[in-house]
């Protein structure tokens, strides 16, 4: 079964306005989450690695400002997209990594099923 | 910038083996390689990784060249649902380490 869970699959929403995107480690503790934007065709693109209890880590040219990332317990961590415009529209998968020693999901990176955002 | 190379696309016939090849010519020692693949518009599913040896799970089989330099994945009798993106990455290990993905190999079996 889904170790790591995604919500929502997908939204729809008007530009301008703020849309959040939880993402769950289900068995087990993730003190970091990763999070992957995903255009038509194209690859997973790591946009910034979330720690918790701590600021989040942004790849070069995201901007933090407008993908705010919180990671405030071991087993979440949301990604809410700031005033939203079409060129935001993507499939945004988040994803994580158990914890060594933690019932075998070490090493192993874990992904959720993705949430696609429409912006309109 | 990702760290392996694959073949774009590859086909094969249902029921027989589909063997993915990877090239990661720059891989540290410490490195694993790791193996998902993507059905349209899914998350990333995890298929096996390895070390040095060879592995096998109920998906797969990874083969791991001696100089670590390159690596093949095998389905050994590959059905529809099989068709999807397969990737191929390189990481640490590490609970922090993140992965990168490349473009992938876009495998299509066919009846």
């Amino acid at each position: 079964g889904a170790v790591v869970s995604q919500h929502p699959s997908w939204v729809i929403c008007k530009s301008g306005t703020s849309v959040k995107i939880e993402c769950r480690s289900l068995d087990f503790q993730a003190t970091t989450m990763f999070w992957y934007r995903q255009f038509p065709k194209q690859s997973l693109m790591l946009m910034a690695t979330s720690n918790e209890g701590s600021k989040a880590t942004y790849e070069q040219g995201v901007e933090k400002d407008k993908f705010l990332i919180n990671h405030a317990s071991l087993t979440l961590s949301t990604l809410t997209v700031t005033s939203a415009h079409p060129e935001d529209s993507s499939f945004y998968i988040c994803s994580a990594r158990g914890i060594p020693g933690q019932g075998g999901f070490g090493e192993k990176l874990f992904f959720g099923s993705g949430t696609q955002l429409s912006v309109l | 910038d990702a760290k392996t190379t694959q073949p774009p696309s590859m086909d094969c016939a249902e029921g027989r083996a589909a063997n993915l090849p990877c090239n990661h010519s720059t891989i540290s020692g410490n490195e694993y390689v790791y193996w998902y693949r993507q059905i349209h518009s899914q998350g990333p599913q995890y298929i096996i990784h390895g070390l040095k040896n060879n592995e096998t799970n109920e998906m797969a089989s990874l083969i791991i060249t001696e100089d670590r330099k390159s690596s093949t994945l095998i389905l050994p009798h590959a059905t529809l649902r099989d068709t999807a993106v397969y990737y191929c990455i390189v990481s640490p290990p590490g609970t922090a380490s993140k992965l990168t993905f490349g473009t992938g190999t876009r495998l299509q079996v066919t009846l």
